[in-house]
């Protein structure tokens, strides 16, 4: 069965990065993209961007460009999310979701979150 | 970018009620592209439908989602106990998604 598991939670300071990666099994990685949405405390889905499994082709939402950069290690099938100069607004829960690009560009499996809390 | 409106805000309703749930794009957007997500507390999302109609495995067929161009609609035919969470839409254009605020479904 499918699956992505994620890495636990992460606490850290305004200015610092952090790095979630996300663990696919269950299918052929490279067939799929994986995409990044995160959710503040009360707050709605906000996505990130996405990465191609296949050949590394990334496209990040403008208000974090410079800031994320998304990777994926095809030899242990797992993605990468890595993000810097941390604001308090930072603080959220991290999703991974397989994206299905051919067809109907949705997301159909969810990693469990990742919370990371940025506080000084 | 492509902003996306869900109305109402929050729906209040009983259990076998029907829900009705709107998602207005401010430019039109493919149908091929257009999702909506189930979430519930402490939990991920869940896909419910993809390409604005067709349920995603393991979906009840209580839960059907309709329109185009700019307006989108999914409904719950009967609301089960379990149907009671957060709804969000999404669209993919320009090699970019976008979600909209979410319609809350809470017991009336």
């Amino acid at each position: 069965q499918v699956q992505l598991v994620q890495s636990g939670a992460e606490v850290k300071k305004p200015g610092a990065s952090v790095k979630v990666s996300c663990k696919a099994s269950g299918y052929t990685f490279t067939s799929y993209g994986i995409s990044w949405v995160r959710q503040a405390p009360g707050q709605g889905l906000e996505w990130m961007g996405w990465i191609s499994a296949y050949n590394g082709n990334t496209n990040y939402a403008q208000k974090l460009q410079g800031r994320v950069t998304m990777t994926t290690d095809t030899s242990t099938s797992t993605a990468y999310m890595e993000l810097r100069s941390l604001r308090s607004d930072d603080t959220a829960v991290y999703y991974c979701a397989r994206w299905v690009y051919s067809g109907s560009s949705s997301f159909d499996y969810w990693g469990q979150g990742t919370l990371v809390t940025v506080s000084s | 970018e492509i902003v996306l409106t869900q109305s109402p805000g929050t729906l209040s309703l009983s259990p076998g009620e029907r829900a009705t749930l709107s998602c207005r794009a401010s430019q039109s957007v493919s149908s091929s592209y257009l999702a909506w997500y189930q979430q519930k507390p402490g939990q991920a999302p869940r896909l419910l439908i993809y390409g604005a109609s067709s349920r995603a495995t393991g979906i009840p067929d209580r839960f059907s989602g309709s329109g185009s161009g700019t307006d989108f609609t999914l409904t719950i035919s009967r609301l089960e106990p379990e149907d009671f969470a957060v709804y969000y839409c999404q669209q993919y254009g320009s090699s970019q998604f976008t979600f909209g605020p979410g319609t809350k479904v809470d017991i009336k």
